[in-house]
C-alpha cells in the first residue's frame, strides 16, 4: 500500500522569508499524481499546487513551488516570500493515475511569524 | 459561484443515534467522497460515489452508510455502529474519478455526547 511521510509536524517561518516543507512517499507504481493542500483554521481544504509523475517540470503556482524527486520519492513544498495568510496545515497526498482515493500525509502545522 | 456546501457544521449527537451528514454541490461533478479527519491524522476515505446509484466502500466504511439518489447530493450517515464518530468530516467531489484532484467541503464537527 501506498504511504506518505511528512517527516516535520510543525514548522515557523518568519515573514517575507522562504520555508519548505518536506514530504516523501512510499509506491511501487510509476504513473500517479502528488498534491500539496492547505488547511487554514476555516479547516476547508484547498489544494495549492499538482504534479505529475510523468512530468519531469516542477510544477510552480506564484509563490508555491515543488521541488519533485522521483528516484528518491520526494515531493518538497517552498512557500517564497511567507504570508500571514499562509500559516495553516498542509498536507501531502498521493494519488495513483485512475484512482478514486488520495492518501494523505498526516500534515505539517506550518506558523507564519510577524 | 459553484462550490461544495457540508451542513450542519457542527452536529452533536447522543450514544446511540444515528445522524446524517449533508454534501451538496453544484459543480456538475460526478465522483463525490467522504473522509474522516482525526487530530494528528491524515485524512482516511469512507465512502464514494462514481455516479448517480452507486457507491463503494473506501478504507473504513464501517459504521457508515450513504446514498447517491441525486448527482448533487451524497448524504453520510453516521450509524450507532460506528464506535468512535467523534471526528471532521470532509466532503469533496471532482468531475470524474481519478480526474484533476478534489474540490473539497467546509467541512463538518461530529461530537459524541
Amino acid at each position: 500500500a501506498q504511504t506518505v511521510t511528512q517527516s516535520q509536524p510543525e514548522m515557523s517561518v518568519q515573514e517575507a522569508e522562504t520555508v519548505t516543507l518536506s514530504c516523501t512517499y512510499d509506491t511501487s507504481e510509476s504513473d500517479y499524481y502528488l498534491f500539496w493542500y492547505k488547511q487554514p483554521p476555516s479547516r476547508q481544504m484547498i489544494l495549492v499546487i499538482r504534479q505529475e509523475a510523468y512530468k519531469q517540470q516542477n510544477a510552480t503556482e506564484n509563490r508555491f513551488s515543488v521541488n519533485f524527486q522521483k528516484a528518491a520519492k520526494s515531493f518538497s513544498l517552498k512557500i517564497s516570500d511567507s504570508q500571514l495568510g499562509d500559516a495553516a496545515m498542509y498536507f501531502c497526498a498521493y494519488r495513483q493515475r485512475g484512482s478514486e482515493k488520495l492518501v494523505f500525509g498526516k500534515g505539517t502545522k506550518l506558523t507564519v511569524n510577524p | 459561484d459553484g462550490g461544495i456546501t457540508q451542513s450542519p457544521k457542527y452536529l452533536f449527537r447522543k450514544e446511540g443515534q444515528n445522524v446524517t451528514l449533508s454534501c451538496e454541490q453544484n459543480l456538475n461533478h460526478d465522483a463525490m467522497y467522504w473522509y474522516r479527519q482525526d487530530p494528528g491524522q491524515g485524512l482516511r476515505l469512507i465512502y464514494y460515489s462514481q455516479i448517480v446509484n452507486d457507491f463503494q466502500k473506501g478504507d473504513i466504511a464501517e459504521g457508515y452508510s450513504v446514498s447517491r439518489e441525486k448527482k448533487e447530493s451524497f448524504p453520510l450517515t453516521v450509524t450507532s455502529a460506528q464506535k468512535n464518530p467523534t471526528a471532521f468530516y470532509l466532503c469533496a467531489s471532482e468531475d470524474r474519478v481519478g480526474g484533476y484532484g478534489y474540490t473539497f467541503g467546509s467541512g463538518t464537527r461530529l461530537t459524541v455526547v
